[in-house]
This record gives C-alpha cells, sequence and structure tokens, in this order.
C-alpha cells in the first residue's frame, strides 16, 4: 500500500536549519511529485511547493522561496526538505503529500514537528 | 492569492445528522476545488477532487457540490468517525490555497 513516512520531530534554534525527509513506498516513486504543507495554528495549511521527482524540477510559493529547498533522492525514494534561517515562525507541523500533475493530494504523510526555539 | 473562507470555523452535530460545510473562494475557481479530512492524531485524507469526485474508498454519505465561488461539503448522516476538521483546497490558481477549516463535533 502507499506510504509517506517521514522523519521525527525537530527542535532547532533560531537561525539554524533542518531537514527533514518522507520517504514512498508501495508505488513508482517518479511518477508522481511530492509536495509540502505547512500546518499551524494561527495560519492554517499553507502550500510550500512541490517536487517533480523524476527530473528534479521544482516550484515554490513566493512566500518560501528563500526558506525551504526540496530536493529527492530517487535511489532511496525519499524526498527532502530544507528549512533554513529558522525562527519561530518556522515552528508548525510540516506534511509531505503525493500527487499528480494536478494538486489533489492523495496520500499524506503523517506530518513533523518543527520546533523553533532558543 | 486567492482567499478561500469556509463556515462555519466549527459546527457541533449529532450522530446521524446531515451537515453542510460551506467554502468559498475570493474569484471564480472554475470547480477546481478539493475536499480533505484532518483527524484528531494528525492524519490528513483524501475526499473529494474537483468539486464532486469521490476518493475511492470514501463512503458514498460523503458529497460534493458547487460552482464559481461558492462550495460545499454533505455528510448526509454523521459515523462516529465523521467528527475531526475539513478544509477545502483550490488549485485553479498558483499557490494552491486552503480553507481555514471547519471542526465537526460531537453535540
Amino acid at each position: 500500500q502507499v506510504q509517506l513516512q517521514q522523519s521525527g520531530a525537530e527542535l532547532a534554534k533560531p537561525g539554524s536549519s533542518v531537514k527533514i525527509s518522507c520517504k514512498a513506498s508501495g508505488y513508482t516513486f517518479t511518477s508522481y511529485y511530492i509536495s509540502w504543507i505547512k500546518q499551524t495554528t494561527g495560519q492554517g495549511l499553507e502550500y510550500i511547493g512541490y517536487i517533480n521527482t523524476g527530473s528534479g524540477n521544482t516550484n515554490y510559493d513566493e512566500k518560501f522561496k528563500d526558506k525551504a529547498t526540496l530536493t529527492v533522492d530517487k535511489s532511496s525514494s525519499t524526498a527532502f526538505m530544507q528549512l533554513s534561517s529558522l525562527t519561530p515562525d518556522d515552528s508548525a507541523v510540516y506534511y509531505c503529500a503525493r500527487s499528480t500533475t494536478i494538486p489533489y493530494f492523495d496520500y499524506w504523510g503523517q506530518g513533523v514537528m518543527v520546533t523553533v526555539s532558543s | 492569492d486567492i482567499q478561500m473562507t469556509q463556515t462555519p470555523s466549527s459546527m457541533p452535530a449529532s450522530l446521524g445528522e446531515r451537515v453542510t460545510i460551506s467554502c468559498r473562494a475570493s474569484q471564480g475557481i472554475s470547480n477546481y476545488l478539493n475536499w480533505y479530512q484532518q483527524r484528531p492524531d494528525g492524519t490528513i485524507k483524501p475526499l473529494i477532487y474537483y468539486t464532486s469526485n469521490l476518493q475511492s474508498g470514501v463512503p458514498s454519505r460523503f458529497s460534493g457540490s458547487g460552482s464559481g465561488t461558492d462550495y460545499s461539503l454533505t455528510i448526509s448522516s454523521l459515523e462516529p468517525e465523521d467528527f475531526a476538521m475539513y478544509y477545502c483546497q483550490q488549485y485553479d490558481s498558483s499557490p494552491w490555497t486552503f480553507g481555514g477549516g471547519t471542526k465537526l463535533e460531537l453535540k
């Protein structure tokens, strides 16, 4: 069955970076995009961007262009998101989700909580 | 960016009740509207795509409708597992945006 397994919770200091992962199984990894979505209590769900897992091409929402970097390792069917220059506003739960070229997310990871605190 | 407004933000309801959740876009989105359910443990599942198409495996008590700027999700008869958060998401115009969510609570 299709699964997206995300890495564990992160506690990071302001100004640092974190890299979270999303390991896919149960389907042909390169046949689907992986998107990343941020969830906070105040802002709800926010779309960060996607990576074409076959080509490595990425597309980011303008708000996250300087914050997130999406990469992929096809050999391990894993997508990654690095968040840089962390501030407390980056504290959130981050989800990966699968889609085709149409942004309908039919499978989601379990979410990763990132906490930014000194 | 297209703003998606969901109403109500919370809804107390009873088992067996029929409920409707609304989602209004700040401009027309040509039916490019999806619905998701988030359970209390954080798990997010797809329900409906392109306004009214039921995701495989989703019970037929869920249905979606709408056009232009106004869309809705209806649950015909609430089951215990339906008490959760619901989100709409538009994909007419990038960036894809989500509604603020509706919490369905047991009355």
